[in-house]
């Protein structure tokens, strides 16, 4: 089954504490994106990745990196989290950019 | 600056109505649109699309109406059943510019649809 696995989906941790949501696609996409989605602000994108070895910032991404060493694999790493990172991640693919996107099953994650 | 806004943050509509979800864009360069559907504690999943050479994209209960001179589309359940009560994301890219900033998908804050009995 064609799909975007992304783990864990929730996660409770506390400030500074490195931190590394995994995620993977089956469909041999170029394209991978982290979101962050909150309250009354939609999708937010975090970090997106071309293709392999190929990242780049999207608008939000203070905090945060990525890799990006396999086509299948693009893990979110937050190095130090704080508390105002407490939300909903999502990992998407699409064959290209620009095109449809399919998306994870999210991670909730809390950093106290 | 938001490319993509959906200025309604809620519609709540009977069960058997015609739902209306309304997306605004500001980029002309934009040439794909989309729609997601998002349940709580899910991934977004894709509901429909157009590209910019259409002004219409039927299936099914959902149709997609695309007007480039006004820089608007919606998005019209008939008709509205309880389930479709989600959220609602509009999104655009430009796929003409793969390799620019285009070359990506923007999405608007969401609309939460209430279909009630």
């Amino acid at each position: 089954e064609a799909q975007v696995t992304q783990n864990p989906r929730y996660l409770i941790t506390v400030t500074g504490k490195k931190l590394t949501v995994t995620c993977s696609q089956n469909m041999n996409h170029e394209y991978m994106s982290w979101y962050r989605q909150d309250p009354g602000l939609g999708l937010r994108q975090i970090y997106y990745s071309m293709n392999v070895e190929v990242t780049d910032k999207g608008d939000v991404p203070e905090g945060y990196k990525v890799s990006r060493k396999e086509k299948r694999n693009f893990p979110l790493i937050l190095e130090s989290p704080s508390p105002n990172q407490t939300s909903l991640y999502f990992c998407a693919s699409s064959l290209r950019p620009g095109e449809k996107l399919f998306f994870g099953s999210g991670t909730q994650l809390s950093v106290l | 600056d938001q490319q993509v806004k959906q200025n309604s943050p809620s519609l709540s509509v009977q069960e058997g109505r015609i739902s209306i979800l309304n997306c605004d864009y500001t980029n002309s360069m934009f040439d794909y649109f989309l729609w997601y559907k998002k349940y709580p504690a899910e991934g977004p999943t894709f509901l429909i699309s157009i590209s910019s050479i259409k002004d219409k994209n039927e299936d099914g209960r959902f149709t997609v109406f695309l007007n480039k001179s006004a820089k608007h589309l919606s998005l019209h359940i008939v008709p509205s059943q309880p389930g479709d009560s989600a959220v609602y994301f509009c999104a655009a890219s430009g796929r003409g510019t793969r390799g620019s900033t285009l070359g990506r998908l923007y999405f608007g804050r969401g609309t939460q649809l209430t279909v009630w009995p």
